[in-house]
């Protein structure tokens, strides 16, 4: 199956700044997730936008979804260093979650 | 909260060795899956399975084995183990059929054959 692509790589800002990620796929899909990342907690779910919904938000995270460009993007308000982690979207397309490969963000103090 | 354990987070063995990954979820979720981790690659799907004695070959199947007996317990089984195999393992599961809910996950074997 296709990996979805994630853009940026790596994202680098000061705490206190709005991060944006950026997540593309190829197929038609059920959801997307996004998932975090980091060293003390391993993998962890942050939110599920269904196919039909366009924003969705929870916490200081908001995210969109576009069918019409397939694409789907994650923003992050008022980091903070604990925001530091790598990000992954997965589309659920046909019982399978398709991973992209993530969004290595580094908040700097 | 739903917690989901794995045997070992450090593992090494020997090429040729069989290898066994044992992860448990106690949240009584029907799907449970293995992935492998690797830089740049994000996760790939090794198999999966959504009942007990269920099991479906993901992306990358080849030189990997499943046992699932009871409910709470899925066993990730590398025949014999290539260095090709060295990776980060990851389990999860997830309430009900399909894909429409999130993946818990275990917090992963790091796994490194010499």
């Amino acid at each position: 199956s296709q990996q979805g692509e994630e853009d940026p790589q790596a994202l680098s800002i000061q705490e206190g700044e709005n991060a944006t990620m950026n997540c593309s796929y190829k197929t038609s899909i059920n959801n997307l997730q996004w998932y975090r990342q980091n060293s003390g907690r391993g993998l962890v779910h942050l939110i599920l936008i269904r196919s039909n919904e366009r924003e969705k938000h929870s916490g200081r995270l908001r995210v969109t979804l576009d069918t019409s460009k397939k694409s789907s993007s994650l923003l992050i308000t008022a980091s903070r260093a604990a925001d530091t982690a790598s990000y992954f979207c997965a589309m659920n397309s046909n019982y399978q979650l398709i991973w992209g490969a993530g969004t290595k963000l580094i908040i700097k103090p | 909260d739903v917690k989901v354990t794995q045997s070992s987070r450090y593992l090494v063995k020997r090429t040729g060795e069989k290898v066994f990954l044992e992860c448990v979820q106690d949240m009584d979720h029907e799907n449970m899956f293995w992935y492998r981790q690797d830089p740049g690659l994000g996760l790939r799907l090794i198999y999966f399975s959504y009942d007990v004695k269920m099991k479906e070959k993901g992306d990358i199947p080849e030189g990997y084995s499943v046992s699932r007996e009871k409910k709470e317990r899925f066993s990730l089984i590398l025949e014999s183990a290539s260095t090709n195999q060295t990776s980060m393992y990851l389990c999860a599961s997830s309430l009900g059929q399909g894909l429409a809910y999130e993946q818990y996950f275990g917090p992963g074997t790091r796994l490194t054959v010499t």
